[in-house]
């Protein structure tokens, strides 16, 4: 088990251009998550999935951001246009049913300029 | 999801014993008690989740007070690569959208 895969793992843009985060998670979890972690605001839930449907997005801060869940193995969280103070990690997580435990990957560290 | 309060950095020689508290006096009859650790620039990692039993297993103990107001995780024999983010999360597993939200968490340094 290969765990929960993200790319890339560091990405650097300049305001303005789209970024696009990218998640492998377990094969056969049924949950999705992307999380966001400043040091401001620690972790925060920005959306989950169940079975490739969006369950909950009250967390993503506003409308340049989007994620999509096309098929059980894939995931994307989109920016556009991205600004300077999305700059943070951002996690995905998968899970098998509502229960622990969650597995999170090693996130992608957005930095915007 | 019941709040939790943790201390917000502790200390602990390797080889010993850490033992992290926390305390969610608002924790309601099904809410469970769980703690994930995130070792820097990693995700966070489960440990442990119980619901009024002291549970164990390979990595921790978690000991839950009879009256469930407040929790310690136990790291018996502690190493450097313990030097984490400990996190203790109280929450319903079969509600909240499954979603999961941290606290600030305890900073635990192992000392050589």
């Amino acid at each position: 088990d290969a765990g929960v895969i993200q790319s890339p793992r560091h990405e650097v843009t300049e305001m303005g251009q789209e970024v696009t985060l990218r998640c492998k998670p377990i094969s056969g979890h049924d949950y999705l998550f992307w999380y966001r972690q400043t040091m401001m605001r620690g972790l925060e839930l920005l959306i989950y999935f169940n079975n490739n449907v969006p369950i909950d997005d009250s967390g993503m801060p506003e409308d340049r951001f989007s994620a999509k869940m096309p098929n059980a193995s894939f995931s994307t969280l989109k920016i556009q246009p991205s600004e300077p103070r999305d700059s943070a990690v951002y996690f995905c997580a998968s899970s098998s049913g509502q229960g622990p435990p969650l597995h999170f990957g090693n996130g992608t560290r957005l930095t915007v300029t | 999801d019941a709040k939790t309060t943790q201390p917000p950095s502790m200390d602990c020689a390797e080889g010993r014993a850490a033992n992290l508290p926390c305390n969610h006096s608002t924790i309601s009859g099904n809410e469970y008690v769980y703690w994930y650790r995130q070792i820097h620039s990693q995700g966070p990692q489960y440990i442990i989740h119980g619901l009024k039993n002291n549970e164990t297993n390979e990595m921790a103990s978690l000991i839950i007070t009879e009256d469930r107001k407040s929790s310690t995780l136990i790291l018996p024999h502690a190493t450097l690569r313990d030097t984490a983010v400990y996190y203790c999360i109280v929450r319903v597993p079969e509600t909240s959208g499954s979603r999961l939200t941290f606290g600030e968490g305890t900073q635990l340094t192992v000392n050589p």
